[in-house]
Formats: C-alpha cells, structure tokens, sequence
C-alpha cells in the first residue's frame, strides 16, 4: 500500500525539549513538505524539499530544522526555540513534474 | 504574493440540500487549483483538481470549474450527505510544479438529517 506514514499521532513534550516528527513515504515522490496547521488559519508551509540532501525554508521556519538524507524520509524537529510548538503538523509529498500533493494523517504536537 | 481566499464557515445545511463553497485566487500565470477536504483529526485528502482554464474537476459528486476570468474555482455539490461534514480548503499550486501549495483558511461544513 502506498503512501504517507507520520509518527506518533499523539506526542507531548514539556517546554525546553527538542522534539522530532517522522514522516515517511513510500510513493517514490521527490517532493516532501511540512505544513503548521492552527485552527482558523489553514495551512502554513514550514519546509520543503524538492531532491535528498536539499531544502528550503517555508513561511514559518523559525525555531525548526528538517534533514532529506533519503528520498523516502523528511523528519521535522521542533526546537526549543520555537515559541509556540504546540500545533497539527503535516507532512506532505509531490511527485516529479507534479503540482498535487499528497499528506499524512499529522502529528498532534502538545508542549507544556 | 499568490493568494486564496474561500467562504468563511460554517456552512449549515440539512442532508440533500445543494452546497457552494466559494474560493477565489489571485496569482501570475497559471496556477493549478485543488480542493482539499479534512476529516476531524486527519490528514488532508485531495478531493479534485483542475490544470487549466475551463477545467471542470470532479469526484465523489463534487464539482469545481476553473474560471479564469473570475478567478475563481467553486465547489459544488448537489445534494449533501452527513458523511460530507468536514473542512475543505482550497488550494493553488503556482506555475511551477514542486513548490509548495497555497492555502485557504478553510470552510467547516456541518450536514444534519
């Protein structure tokens, strides 16, 4: 079955704590992405990555960092210096040529 | 900068009724337009999609035409199931291919018996 793996559904850190995402896809996509979504405020873009060993910073990428060392994997970690982390993160993928893009099911991220 | 602006929510309607969602864009060139639909606690899945001016995407009984003179690619859909209950974005994908989508803030749309 093909698709977009995130884990965990649910995770909790307490403030001051790195945390990192898991994204995975098996759809031999290119293009991986990481969207913040906040009620009200519908997706922002984080980071993207059009090919392994490069990407780019989104919107929002202030108080995050992501790595692309294989095709398959693009995790996301929060660091502690993102002031406000608690969030529905999503990852997403796109392959060559292609304007659609395909998502996860997300990561609840709660820091307290 | 590239823009999308859709219909603030929530929608209400009773099952059967006919759905509109409006979205409108503002974009150079000739961006690729999606709808996107959000079921409570997952992912994002792609609804329907059109690439060119004219285009009519469909699925599942939704509907959207590409309208470049207004731009504007509203979905619609004839009569609403409870099961359609969920958030729908709007989205645009600039001319090149591999960047990163463009939202909308998104229309909860909430479908009674």
């Amino acid at each position: 079955d093909g698709g977009i793996t995130q884990s965990p559904k649910y995770l909790f850190r307490k403030e001051g704590q790195n945390v990192t995402l898991s994204c995975e896809q098996n759809l031999n996509h290119d293009a991986m992405y990481w969207y913040r979504q906040d009620p009200g405020q519908g997706l922002r873009l984080i980071y993207y990555s059009q090919i392994v060993n490069d990407f780019q910073k989104g919107d929002i990428a202030e108080g995050y960092s992501v790595s692309r060392e294989k095709k398959e994997s693009f995790p996301l970690t929060v660091t502690s210096a993102q002031k406000n982390p608690t969030a529905f993160y999503l990852c997403a993928s796109g392959g060559q040529g292609a304007h659609e893009q395909y998502f996860g099911p997300g990561t609840r991220l709660t820091v307290t | 900068g590239d823009s999308v602006t859709q219909m603030e929510g929530p929608v209400t309607l009773s099952e059967e009724a006919f759905l509109t969602i409006n979205c409108t864009y503002t974009a150079t060139g000739y961006p690729s337009l999606f709808w996107y639909v959000q079921y409570p606690g997952e992912g994002l899945q792609l609804l329907l999609k059109a690439t060119k001016a004219d285009d009519k995407g469909s699925n599942k009984g939704f509907e959207a035409t590409y309208r470049k003179e207004t731009t504007s690619f509203h979905l619609e859909k004839g009569s609403v199931q409870v099961s359609d209950s969920a958030v729908y974005f709007c989205a645009l994908s600039p001319n090149q291919a591999g960047t990163a989508l463009i939202f909308g803030k998104g229309t909860t749309l909430s479908v009674s018996s």
